[in-house]
């Protein structure tokens, strides 16, 4: 069974600076991962996808991930962050038919 | 075009009432998803309809009932509910892939509150 762990359940970053979100995953076979955002009272919002052709994924927003087989991670990161940045990140892995395995959740603060 | 739309956006209802939410999508995708989520908690999977028959009841309570008029239309019709049932529910489809590679695509959410 896949399961995925986000590191932080908070993080707060300056506007301008950069972002990192962490997540782990564990997995016996080679896994579907992706990154969605919330914003307060919103659906959920795909960023990224990574689903083996490539390691770095590049997604919306100017985020990006980057998949390392070695250190089972899938962090998200974005060079400079926005104030409209701010909201809740989830981690997220293909589970099996039409079943996702939710992270926890990261919730990103940006301060002017 | 990637919009799943859902109606309403928030709802008010009481223990007796009878309500239903409405999803729908024009993507073409064959299956459809309800979620509920809870305040600072990731989505729930309630329902998964595939081709338009249910695939997945996650052990949802009867007072949940999904229904799948076509291939674009969700519904989810609440009877007597709790207070504990406040949430916001979400609605997301998907086109049909290989196994945990599908990519959901979610609604806005209907936020329900029950009295």
């Amino acid at each position: 069974a896949q399961s995925v762990t986000q590191l932080d359940s908070h993080v707060s970053v300056s506007e301008g600076t950069p972002v990192l979100l962490r997540c782990n995953y564990s997995s016996s076979y080679s896994p579907s991962l992706f990154w969605y955002v919330q914003h307060p009272n919103k659906g959920l919002q795909l960023l990224l996808k990574y689903t083996s052709a490539a390691t770095l994924v590049k997604g919306i927003n100017g985020f990006e991930a980057e998949f390392k087989k070695s250190e089972t991670s899938f962090h998200l990161t974005k060079p400079s962050a926005h104030m409209s940045d701010a909201a809740e990140y989830f981690c997220v892995g293909g589970a099996g038919s039409y079943q996702l395995t939710f992270g926890k959740g990261t919730k990103l603060s940006v301060i002017p | 075009d990637t919009e799943v739309t859902q109606t309403p956006k928030h709802l008010v209802m009481g223990m007796t009432n009878k309500k239903s939410l409405k999803c729908e999508q024009h993507m073409g995708h064959r299956a459809m998803y309800w979620y509920k989520q809870k305040a600072k908690k990731p989505p729930e999977l309630m329902f998964v309809y595939s081709y338009e028959k249910l695939s997945i009841n996650e052990s949802v309570p009867s007072r949940f009932s999904p229904e799948c008029p076509n291939s674009s239309l969700l519904n989810l019709h609440l009877h007597a509910l709790q207070p504990e049932d406040s949430a916001l529910y979400l609605c997301a489809s998907s086109r049909p892939g290989l196994a945990g590679q599908e990519t959901q695509y979610f609604g806005p959410g209907t936020r329900l509150l029950v009295l």
